[in-house]
């Protein structure tokens, strides 16, 4: 079965500009995660989707944050304007919702803010 | 809120020697247990789990983890490793039916040869 699929890989920007990023789970998974991994740290989670509600997003700095998952498959993760340390890689994750902790991993998505 | 501490940041090992990989956590409620491996400029994938039943679980890769409940504990080994191993190892705890995952901060095991 095709993976996680993340856009784009890579994406340098300057601080205050907005970026957008994809993500495409695995046909069939109900839940959909975005976490933040800084470099030298484990992934944080910011957001849970179940289908297209979102069951905790407690942890995304919502000033600048935000994420919809449109029609409970595909989803976007926005920061609007970024900052120096919103430098790191964002990984999309997606699981049936039922199974704890199998989680499917997209490659990421690395985002330098300069 | 539940919480997971891994020990060493950086293990280094000799090929075909042993290796441990030590992660403890902290919860006041049951959870389930995970370790999962990153390759260099790769998601992550899991690798082994820990749900209830036995103990100890066995992964893929040739690697098998203990749950120790009184040590709060979920230590991972291998007994002989190889170059290939060579990743970030991160250990990862649940709250039963949270679904979320909280992630230590990794280590990263350097297998040479």
């Amino acid at each position: 079965e095709a993976g996680v699929a993340q856009s784009p890989r890579y994406k340098i920007i300057e601080k205050r500009q907005s970026v957008a990023f994809w993500c495409n789970p695995i046909s069939g998974h109900a839940t959909l995660y975005w976490y933040q991994q800084i470099l030298g740290q484990g992934p944080k989670l910011l957001i849970q989707f179940q289908n297209n509600g979102v069951v905790d997003d407690s942890q995304l700095p919502k000033d600048r944050f935000s994420a919809e998952r449109l029609k409970g498959v595909d989803s976007t993760l926005k920061i609007q304007p970024a900052k120096l340390e919103d430098s790191a890689v964002y990984l999309c994750a997606s699981s049936w919702g039922q199974r704890a902790g199998e989680l499917f991993f997209g490659e990421g998505s690395r985002l330098t803010v300069l | 809120a539940q919480s997971v501490t891994q020990l060493d940041s950086q293990v280094p090992v000799f090929e075909e020697a042993p290796v441990e990989l030590r992660c403890n956590y902290s919860s006041s409620v049951s959870v389930y247990l995970f370790w999962y491996v990153q390759y260099p400029n790769q998601g992550l994938q899991l690798l082994l789990k820990y749900l209830s039943g036995s103990t100890l679980v066995k992964g893929i890769n040739g690697f098998e983890a203990e749950f120790n409940k009184s040590q709060t504990s979920f230590h991972m080994r291998k007994p002989s490793v190889h170059i290939s191993d060579t990743a970030e190892y991160f250990c990862a705890v649940e709250e039963a039916g949270s679904y979320q995952l909280t992630f230590g901060k990794g280590t990263k095991l350097s297998v040479i040869p």
